[in-house]
């Protein structure tokens, strides 16, 4: 069976500076990944997305995430966060990318310090 | 991208009766959608998946009799909890999918009293 770990709960940055929020996942075969955002009163909202390729993923609002698959793990970055990145992020498998139900992490709650 | 709407955003109900929640792709056609579960502070359950036209799979551990699903269109698919119970209140979060991709709705908080 797929399984998401999301090792961190919470975690607290300042603005402006880097962050990166850590995703390990247990697949069988090659994984589909994928990183979502969850504002209050909002859909999800697709981030980026592995499926193939260059392992290193660019994704809207300037977010970016690498596939490592020696160590199982999709970890999100951006060098630089703004008060508005404030929410919940979740990083997700999936066995056919979009056309099957995806496995979840727990989530990340993301808190930007003025 | 491709747009999702649930309705309703929030219902509250007493303990025994049945609530209906409805997803539609605004803007695409969505032969197959997904039903979540979101509990606070938790992660999103898969419950379902929703064929156009056909019976939908639903994940194991989810009562198919307890938690009906149609999808008698392309741009439709509702989640009907029969005879809710406080243990029921949840975030139910739907999804179309799209060339390869799922696009989410705001979901819906429902909590049976």
């Amino acid at each position: 069976a797929q399984s998401v770990t999301q090792p961190d709960i919470h975690i607290t940055v300042s603005e402006g500076a880097s962050l990166e929020l850590r995703c390990n996942y247990s697949y069988g075969a090659t994984p589909y990944l994928f990183w979502y955002v969850q504002s209050p009163g909002q859909g999800l909202q697709l981030l980026l997305k592995y499926f193939s390729g260059d392992t290193l993923v660019q994704g809207i609002k300037g977010f970016e995430a690498e596939f490592k698959r020696s160590q199982s793990s999709f970890n999100l970055r951006k060098p630089s966060v703004h008060w508005s990145d404030a929410a919940e992020y979740f990083c997700a498998v999936g066995a056919g990318g979009g056309a099957d139900g995806l496995t979840f992490g727990k989530g990340t709650h993301l808190i930007i310090q003025p | 991208g491709a747009v999702v709407s649930q309705h309703p955003s929030w219902v509250i109900c007493k303990s025994g009766t049945s609530v209906k929640i409805e997803c539609r792709s605004l803007d695409f056609q969505a032969t197959t959608m997904f039903w979540y579960r979101q509990f606070p502070k938790q992660s999103l359950m898969l419950m379902a998946t929703s064929n156009e036209g056909s019976k939908a799979t639903y994940e194991q551990g989810v009562e198919k009799d307890k938690f009906l699903i149609n999808h008698a269109s392309l741009t439709l698919s509702t989640l009907t909890v029969t005879s809710a119970h406080p243990e029921d209140s949840s975030f139910y979060i739907c999804s179309g999918q799209k060339n390869n991709e799922q696009f989410f709705g705001p979901g819906t908080r429902l909590t049976v009293l």
